[in-house]
């Protein structure tokens, strides 16, 4: 079955530093998903990607989509304490429900 | 706030026993989800409704079942509970059947089985 893989599962920054977490499907992709989920939280949506090479910004926040429609980025510049939390992306490919990646982890020391 | 309730929101009981965890979707959500998420899993996708009927269905135990009610709301029963179903439950919904469709989170039912 399709699998999505996730990674780094924690990461660690210092406030300030970047943070990039990555998602690879063992098979192509009609779309993914990003969520967050702040400790103690639920996860939220965060943006659905479509189209092959897509990119997508939210204020520090820039998300794309590879062209083989197979991987996925979610980049954020200048981290804050406010963006501790897991990220999960969720891959839609030929199955009626998104698989769930196992999520990054990322915590911000101050 | 996504507008999904679940209750409750913590459940503490025993090997073997048996729970009905809640969920009501956002007004005018069709779909509902069930989710299960563990430290070592992360999260795992048990079952989908859609308009009372089965849509979807992930890895989902057979001590596990799940029903969609008229009014659109949402039950998951365990049965026969063993130390491993200790997580968080989530439920999900969205407009459409389609898994592709925003989904909007509850704040999840904590079940600790001891």
């Amino acid at each position: 079955g399709q699998q999505v893989m996730q990674i780094p599962q924690y990461q660690h920054v210092q406030e300030g530093e970047d943070f990039t977490t990555y998602c690879n499907s063992s098979t192509t992709l009609s779309n993914i998903q990003w969520y967050k989920q702040r400790p103690g939280g639920h996860p939220v949506f965060l943006i659905q990607l479509v189209k092959s090479g897509e990119v997508k910004k939210q204020k520090r926040l820039t998300f794309q989509f590879g062209e083989a429609k197979k991987n996925s980025s979610l980049h954020i510049t200048a981290t804050q304490t406010t963006d501790v939390g897991t990220y999960f992306c969720a891959g839609k490919g030929g199955s009626y429900i998104p698989t769930f990646g196992r999520g990054t982890s990322l915590i911000v020391h101050p | 706030d996504s507008g999904v309730t679940q209750t409750p929101k913590h459940l503490i009981t025993a090997t073997g026993q048996r729970v009905t965890l809640r969920c009501s979707p956002r007004s005018g959500d069709l779909s509902v989800y069930w989710y299960q998420q563990s430290l070592d899993q992360g999260l795992q996708f048990l079952i989908q409704y859609y308009n009372g009927e089965e849509r979807a269905k992930g890895n989902i135990l057979e001590r596990f079942s799940a029903q969609q009610f008229p009014d659109l709301h949402s039950e998951l029963n365990l049965s026969s509970l063993e130390l491993g179903d200790s997580a968080l439950y989530f439920c999900a919904s969205s407009v459409g059947p389609q898994g592709a469709d925003t989904q909007y989170f509850g704040p999840g039912t904590r079940l600790t089985v001891l």
